[in-house]
């Protein structure tokens, strides 16, 4: 089982410029969620779904947008890169919520 | 989160020594997980407590949950340098539109001394 799998691992982008973080998992997994993390912030959760179709946001959801067309992917995109958007973003994946939550390795992104 | 707070927010030990890292909730609990993270990279399950008073270990690290208190603590004994790295609580609270989400504090950077 390849788990989680989150692409690319780093990225650098122009402020203004626009991108979609891929998450997939294989282990049919319903609940999916996005963080960020930041230095002394621990990890922030910006979106997160419950199933195909249905997302909500959740602490930090401004300039990103999500999707959930498949059990298996869930892409965050952000709108219009700016510099505090510069973070490493983490998805997880989980049966339900009251299970163990497993993380992919994460994306670090840096917008100048 | 600010629903979250974990105390400290670093801890430097000696090899050998134990250590409690604290985490204390302003929101109803329905369940709290610990990961550790080494630094740069992903996150690790160590467990989940979702019942007051459950105790669980994993090695030489364990963590109890004060359903009441809302509170858990991590208790790392005869620490080693392998256990350096952050620690992130992380709890299920209800946010408005009925789902539960998981939500993480600051985290515990914590340095193992030989």
């Amino acid at each position: 089982n390849a788990g989680v799998t989150q692409t690319p691992k780093f990225q650098v982008l122009k402020t203004g410029q626009s991108m979609t973080l891929q998450c997939a998992q294989d282990m049919n997994h319903e609940y999916m969620s996005w963080y960020r993390q930041d230095p002394g912030m621990g990890l922030r959760l910006i979106h997160y779904s419950v199933g195909a179709g249905i997302t909500d946001q959740g602490e930090v959801p401004n300039g990103y947008n999500v999707s959930r067309s498949t059990t298996e992917d869930f892409p965050l995109r952000l709108l219009s890169a700016a510099p505090s958007q510069t973070s490493v973003y983490f998805c997880a994946s989980s049966p339900g919520v009251r299970y163990g939550y497993t993380f992919g390795s994460g994306t670090r992104l840096t917008v100048v | 989160s600010q629903e979250l707070e974990q105390s400290p927010q670093s801890l430097i030990v000696q090899e050998g020594k134990n250590l409690t890292i604290n985490c204390t909730s302003s929101k109803t609990l329905y369940g709290l997980y610990w990961y550790k993270q080494k630094y740069g990279e992903g996150l690790i399950f160590l467990m989940m407590l979702q019942k007051g008073g459950e105790e669980k270990s994993h090695e030489k690290i364990t963590a109890k949950l004060d359903e009441k208190k809302q509170q858990s603590s991590l208790h790392i004994t005869a620490s080693q340098p392998s256990h350096a790295g952050i620690y992130l609580c992380g709890a299920v609270v209800m946010f408005s539109g009925g789902y539960n989400k998981l939500i993480f504090g600051a985290g515990t950077r914590l340095a193992v001394h030989p």
